[in-house]
């Protein structure tokens, strides 16, 4: 089945630092990407997406492109703030399903 | 517009007990999950379903069953609750490539 490599936590960044998170994925044919955020004591929120090779989603400040030759989906952000702070995933849908990987949890300090 | 709702919210179960976490979502949406996710770990998948009377596996069912006789309802059982089972369990649900919505879980203890 589908399977999903996250760059290792934690995360802490001063504000307005860079911000790079590593997504890797193995799967069939050709998944539509997910990040999703978790604030604390909360579900899931979707980030962004995108759906095939090459394009870019984009929100919140937030990019991550599809990158089917090295099949990676790597999170990015120019200025990190306090309330960046939660835990994100990487999810490939594939075979109608969401495949999650453990999960990064970044800290952002003022 | 209420989305996807998940009760309880808490609960604390005794070993060899059952219960059921309900999940419902207004959406229309036609794929609905269940995962667990363990303190400091990712989201395992344990059941979903692409509609109405079809369910399958994750990959994590052992322990739970589940059903789909409505588009809106995705109930979870847990028939002999085991230490094990303490989690977090999060309900999705989704059109398949726009993304799912998730609630806002249920913090299970089973002691």
């Amino acid at each position: 089945g589908d399977s999903v490599t996250q760059m290792e936590g934690p995360v802490t960044l001063s504000e307005e630092a860079f911000l790079t998170i590593n997504c890797t994925y193995t799967a069939t044919g050709y998944p539509s990407l997910f990040w999703y955020v978790q604030y604390p004591g909360e579900g899931l929120q979707l980030l962004l997406k995108a759906t095939k090779a090459d394009d870019k989603g984009s929100n919140k400040g937030f990019e991550a492109t599809y990158r089917k030759e090295t099949t990676s989906f790597h999170l990015e952000k120019g200025s990190v703030q306090v309330s960046d702070s939660a835990v994100y995933f990487c999810a490939p849908f594939g075979n109608e399903k969401l495949t999650f990987g453990t999960g990064t949890r970044l800290t952002i300090i003022p | 517009n209420a989305g996807v709702t998940q009760t309880p919210k808490f609960r604390i179960l005794k070993i060899g007990q059952s219960m059921t976490l309900q999940c419902t979502q207004d959406m229309n949406h036609n794929y609905m999950y269940w995962y667990r996710q363990d303190p400091g770990m990712g989201l395992k998948l344990i059941y979903y379903s692409v509609g109405a009377g079809i369910t399958d596996k994750g990959e994590v069912p052992n322990g739970y069953n589940v059903s789909r006789s409505t588009t809106e309802d995705f109930p979870l059982r847990l028939e002999l609750a085991a230490p094990s089972q303490t989690s977090v369990y999060f309900c999705a649900s989704s059109l398949g490539d726009p993304g799912a919505f998730f609630g806002q879980g249920t913090r299970l203890t089973v002691v």
